[in-house]
């Protein structure tokens, strides 16, 4: 299996351009999860998913737009990047059972706003 | 923000000696768990321990958690150069989707050989 996957690794924007960060699970996770991290702050939840069809706001959700058309998919769009959105996005999977809540990370995507 | 704080910010020890890493969070929760992170990795799970538990252990790791305190720690026993990375404890709120977790700002561990 190869996890939750996640592309591009590294891109570079300029102020007011838009992009798709893509993420891909093959676990036939129900939940799907979009993470910030940036230095000093932990990791902040952006978006989530508890199944097809069904998104919500985590705590930073301004400026990025999610979907969730399919089980394995869960990409994060930037709708105006700004500089303020350089970070390092996580996407995570897990099941939804109240029995773990352990989430299955992809490796990051860094993303630098000029 | 339910997000925690973890203490210390930065912890360096020696090959051999135990690592101990402490967090506190302000909401009832359903578990609380821990991560590692390595640098320029994603973070891997390593423990999970319910609120209904006190004391978790996997192999050289050893969760508590002190639900009156809102407070856990997590001590690595016998640290090795390979333990350095950075540790983020997390919380599952109680009563709200299973898998939003929230996260502290980390320990960055470091272990001299």
């Amino acid at each position: 299996n190869a996890g939750v996957t996640q592309t591009p690794k590294f891109q570079v924007l300029k102020t007011g351009q838009s992009m798709t960060l893509q993420c891909a699970q093959d676990m036939n996770h129900e939940y799907m999860s979009w993470y910030r991290q940036d230095p000093g702050m932990g990791l902040r939840l952006i978006h989530y998913s508890v199944g097809a069809g069904i998104t919500d706001q985590g705590e930073v959700p301004n400026g990025y737009n999610v979907s969730r058309s399919t089980t394995e998919d869960f990409p994060l769009r930037l709708l105006s990047a700004a500089p303020s959105q350089t970070s390092v996005y996580f996407c995570a999977s897990s099941y939804m059972t109240p029995r773990t809540g352990e989430l299955f990370f992809g490796e990051g995507s860094r993303l630098t706003v000029l | 923000s339910q997000q925690g704080e973890e203490d210390p910010q930065a912890l360096s020890i020696q090959e051999g000696e135990n690592a101990t890493m402490n967090c506190s969070y302000k909401t009832s929760i359903n578990n609380l768990q821990w991560y590692r992170q390595n640098s320029g990795r994603g973070l891997v799970h390593l423990i999970l321990i319910r609120s209904n538990e006190r004391e978790k252990h996997s192999g050289r790791l050893r969760v508590t958690l002190d639900t009156s305190k809102k407070s856990s720690s997590l001590l690595i026993t016998a640290s090795r150069a390979a333990d350095t990375a950075s540790y983020f404890c997390a919380q599952n709120a109680g009563g709200t989707s299973y898998g939003k977790l929230t996260f502290g700002q980390g320990t960055i561990l470091t272990v001299h050989p």
